[in-house]
């Protein structure tokens, strides 16, 4: 069964350096989003990506996160300057056309703000 | 905005029981409603969804039942196992959205033996 990749699984970087947390979503899928986890909280939205753009965002989303798919595969969450609250689990997650709202997460990247 | 509640936070059953988790939702409009179970340390994963033109859905031990009048639904688990210890967490899609994905709190589920 196909699934959502994601890489690297934890991350860990000094506060102020960026991060680039990158996903492969399931090949048929159109619509992707990012998600954050804090550790024992629930999961947040973040953004939503159709058709090579932004098609959401929550007031988390920031002018210090970006999201991009450069090579028609990958698609990318960039923090430019990360800051300890940052630290988080961000799962990638991606739907089909046809299956309206089912969503498909990845196993998550783990990222450590030191 | 959506606003989703999730009760409880915790519930702890022995092996065999019942579990019922519910939530309840602001948007009437909504009509798609997912729960999902994640295991320490894993991703989310679906386990049963159910949309606005149907009262209940089954699959096996676990059910989901839908009240749009009130908005609100649960989910059900029948004859609990070890492994259905984890924390399930409702959804409802963020109105006029592209399906981004409103959670509720979770609940931490724990069978014991």
């Amino acid at each position: 069964e196909p699934e959502v990749t994601q890489t690297p699984s934890h991350q860990v970087t000094q506060m102020g350096q960026e991060v680039i947390l990158r996903c492969v979503p399931i090949s048929n899928h159109l619509y992707f989003y990012w998600y954050r986890q804090i550790l024992g909280q629930k999961v947040e939205f973040l953004v939503s990506f159709y058709n090579n753009e932004i098609s959401e965002k929550s007031e988390i989303f920031d002018d210090q996160f970006s999201v991009e798919r450069p090579d028609g595969s990958n698609f990318t969450l960039k923090i430019r300057s990360t800051k300890l609250e940052d630290s988080a689990m961000y799962f990638c997650a991606t739907m089909d056309s046809t299956s309206y709202n089912e969503q498909f997460f990845g196993p998550g990247t783990r990222l450590t703000v030191l | 905005g959506e606003n989703v509640e999730q009760h409880p936070s915790t519930l702890s059953v022995q092996e065999g029981d019942s579990a019922v988790i519910k939530c309840t939702y602001s948007d009437s409009a909504s009509n798609y409603f997912p729960w999902y179970k994640q295991e320490l340390g894993k991703r989310p994963q679906l386990i049963i969804d159910i949309r606005s033109n149907v009262g209940e859905k089954k699959d096996q031990r676990i059910a989901v039942t839908l009240n749009k009048t009130a908005k609100h639904f649960s989910l059900h688990i029948t004859e609990t196992q070890p492994e259905d210890s984890a924390v399930y967490f409702c959804a409802v899609p963020l109105e006029r959205s592209q399906g981004n994905l409103i959670f509720g709190k979770g609940t931490k589920l724990s069978v014991k033996p």
